[in-house]
């Protein structure tokens, strides 16, 4: 079967530097991608990883490692407009882009 | 530019009836995904297709279709509602591979 674990919460305080992990057992995998989806709202597109190593996008940067079937999404400097919910979803076989979706990891920024 | 766009935004059926949702991709986007959201969970996928022809299904009974149309919109049935139907039903369309462009949702309600 396919499985991605993620924590379910985080906390932290503004300006403050949070990491979200993300394991993955999975076949024919192709990459690694992160949204953002806040309460009410549509998931929207973070970030994606292919290839092995670190990609940074503004305050926001994901990592992935192939061989440990594992990645991380960093977030710097962070924002009360940052707390939403976090999902890591893998890129797989079966479709043209198909995605598995973790269960996600809900931040709270706090002042 | 347009996002993509879903209607209707909610809806309330009863247990037993038909719903149809409609979705609109980005203008260029020839690929449309559908998935569901459950409270408190990641998007599940159910459709995948690209160039109007299915290219991914995932793990849901006969009672779920859908098409694509000739102007790349998109529609998903469910048929014969359960309780359990309820929730979020995100559309996304998509060029690449791992970024997918959702729309703000259809929240399904079975009574």
């Amino acid at each position: 079967g396919q499985s991605l674990e993620q924590p379910s919460e985080v906390t932290a305080v503004e300006g403050a530097i949070v990491q979200i992990n993300c394991t993955y057992q999975t076949s024919g995998f192709y990459g690694l991608s992160w949204y953002q989806q806040h309460d009410g709202g549509a998931p929207t597109f973070l970030s994606y990883n292919a290839l092995d190593g670190l990609e940074e996008t503004g305050r926001f940067s994901s990592f992935l490692s192939r061989s440990d079937s594992y990645g991380y999404l960093l977030l710097q400097e962070l924002q009360m407009k940052d707390s939403a919910s976090y999902f890591c979803a893998v890129s797989v076989t079966g479709g043209y882009n198909k995605l598995i979706f973790g269960a996600g990891t809900r931040l709270a920024v706090h002042p | 530019d347009a996002g993509v766009t879903q209607s209707p935004t909610h809806l309330i059926k009863t247990r037993g009836q038909h719903v149809t949702l409609r979705c609109s991709p980005i203008s260029g986007h020839k690929s449309v995904s559908w998935y569901q959201q459950v409270l408190g969970q990641g998007p599940q996928f159910i459709f995948q297709y690209y160039e109007k022809e299915e290219r991914g299904r995932g793990n849901f009974p006969d009672r779920f279709s859908a098409r694509q149309f000739p102007n790349y919109s998109s529609e998903l049935n469910v048929n014969a509602l359960l309780l359990g139907d309820s929730a979020l039903y995100l559309c996304a369309s998509s060029v690449g591979t791992g970024e997918l462009f959702f729309g703000e949702g259809s929240r399904l309600t079975v009574l």
